[in-house]
């Protein structure tokens, strides 16, 4: 069983539209959790970080936790063409040490 | 301006032969980590270090030794390079509060023939 797991889609939205990705993760224990943007040929980004239940928005996006359900997911509202790129899920396990696992992506293009 | 600085960009070699990838950061974060990228795997943690001479595995530390002297430096070491290490390859830091892969560099990419 993978650590992260994530639609690789593609997903495809409108402009304007909301774009919503989704992570599950298979540690309870997983403390911190992590949404990065890579464009095609670059590095990854980091966009936010979350580590308590429920939302956080920053900008357009919106982060929301759920560990009792061990879900994950990002929210890009007015989403724009800039915005198309691979999106990746990190979670960090345990209190101690910094063990990064990733998911394999997901592939968003907003269409003008 | 800040920067996770990686060489070479791109390398290719042969199976058996020693190499290094260098990774230096000006940002005087405690926090370094190397990964590899592979399509279908995503990214994968192979080392990382929290301080100066503090280092531990990640995911996949087989075939790979780093070492973490100063604080500015993770350099990578492939001591036998096979094809299977193959690979794009990032350093990331950030400061050991955030707890968090900060900033990445442009990436290294490995051909191993």
């Amino acid at each position: 069983q993978k650590e992260v797991e994530q639609n690789s889609g593609p997903l495809s939205v409108p402009e304007g539209a909301i774009a919503s990705l989704n992570c599950t993760y298979s540690d309870r224990g997983s403390q911190s959790f992590f949404w990065y943007r890579q464009y095609s040929g670059k590095s990854p980004e980091l966009i936010m970080f979350i580590y308590s239940n429920g939302d956080k928005e920053d900008g357009r996006f919106t982060a929301q936790l759920n560990k009792a359900s061990q879900y994950v997911s990002l929210l890009i509202r007015d989403s724009q063409p800039s915005d198309s790129a691979t999106y990746l899920c990190a979670v960090k396990k345990g209190k101690t040490g910094n063990q990064f696992y990733f998911g394999t992506g997901t592939s968003l293009t907003v269409i003008p | 301006e800040a920067q996770v600085t990686q060489n070479p960009r791109y390398l290719i070699t042969v199976t058996g032969k020693k190499l290094t990838v260098t990774c230096s950061q000006n940002m005087n974060h405690e926090y370094m980590s190397w990964y590899r990228q592979d399509p279908g795997l995503g990214l994968r943690q192979i080392y990382y270090s929290m301080n100066v001479e503090v280092t531990d595995k990640g995911d996949v530390p087989e075939g790979y030794k780093v070492s973490r002297k100063e604080k500015r430096n993770f350099p990578l070491i492939l001591e036998s390079p096979s094809p299977n290490q193959t690979s794009l390859y990032f350093c990331a830091s950030s400061l050991s509060r955030l707890y968090t892969e900060a900033f990445f560099g442009q990436g290294t990419r490995l051909t191993v023939v």
